[in-house]
């Protein structure tokens, strides 16, 4: 059982590339997310998806696509990547929110736009 | 508006206990989690809240007042293991809906010998 897993783990991006943020979930969740943390700025939500073939905006959408075809899989897409948004990004995944079903994270991933 | 407040840093010392505080303001409350994140590593869940009180699990406990929104971790018998950040998060009022957390910027915790 690997819990949330992310790829890849680092990665350079020049100014206007584009990349795509892989995370995958072995726990048969419903419910996924993508978070980005900053210094000082704690994690914010950027999308999230409440089952397969949906997804919905966060705090920080901007710049950012998801697709969720699968439900053990969650996509974030960077279409043309900009210094802003060199962060640690965090995947994540839950069960429905009752009691304490909480979120489990994946390792993260360090993104550097140059 | 959501507001969520915890102190940046704290310092403590090996063996003895710390708390830490976190208030919040938010549109609605369906829970409060702690977790923990090590330099590097992803965030951890360690304690739930939702009733008003006092939660122990081993050496942590976490208590919730929600008609005063505020919310405390106790670290007992410190190890230097426990130096982290300690995030605290509320749910969102879409509670099952969506299971959405709002997170505070976290607490840098460190302990020294």
């Amino acid at each position: 059982n690997a819990g949330v897993t992310q790829t890849p783990k680092f990665r350079v991006l020049k100014t206007g590339q584009s990349m795509t943020l892989l995370c995958a979930q072995d726990m048969n969740h419903e419910y996924m997310y993508w978070y980005r943390q900053d210094p000082g700025m704690g994690l914010r939500l950027i999308h999230y998806s409440v089952g397969e073939g949906t997804t919905a905006k966060g705090e920080v959408p901007d710049g950012y696509n998801v697709s969720r075809l699968k439900k053990q899989n969650f996509l974030l897409g960077l279409e043309s990547a900009a210094p802003s948004q060199t962060s640690v990004y965090f995947c994540a995944s839950s069960p429905i929110g009752r009691g304490t079903d909480t979120q489990y994270f994946g390792p993260g991933t360090r993104l550097t736009v140059l | 508006g959501q507001n969520i407040d915890q102190p940046t840093e704290m310092t403590a010392t090996e063996g003895a206990i710390v708390q830490i505080n976190c208030t919040y303001q938010t549109s609605g409350f369906n829970g409060l989690f702690w977790y923990q994140q090590h330099a590097g590593e992803a965030p951890t869940f360690l304690s739930y809240n939702v009733l008003d009180g006092l939660e122990e699990k081993g050496r942590f406990s976490s208590f919730l007042s929600r008609s005063k929104g505020y919310s405390y971790l106790l670290l007992k018998e410190l190890q230097m293991k426990d130096s982290a950040s300690y995030l605290c998060a509320v749910r969102d009022r879409g509670g099952g809906a969506t299971n959405k957390l709002i997170f505070g910027t976290g607490t840098l915790l460190a302990v020294q010998p």
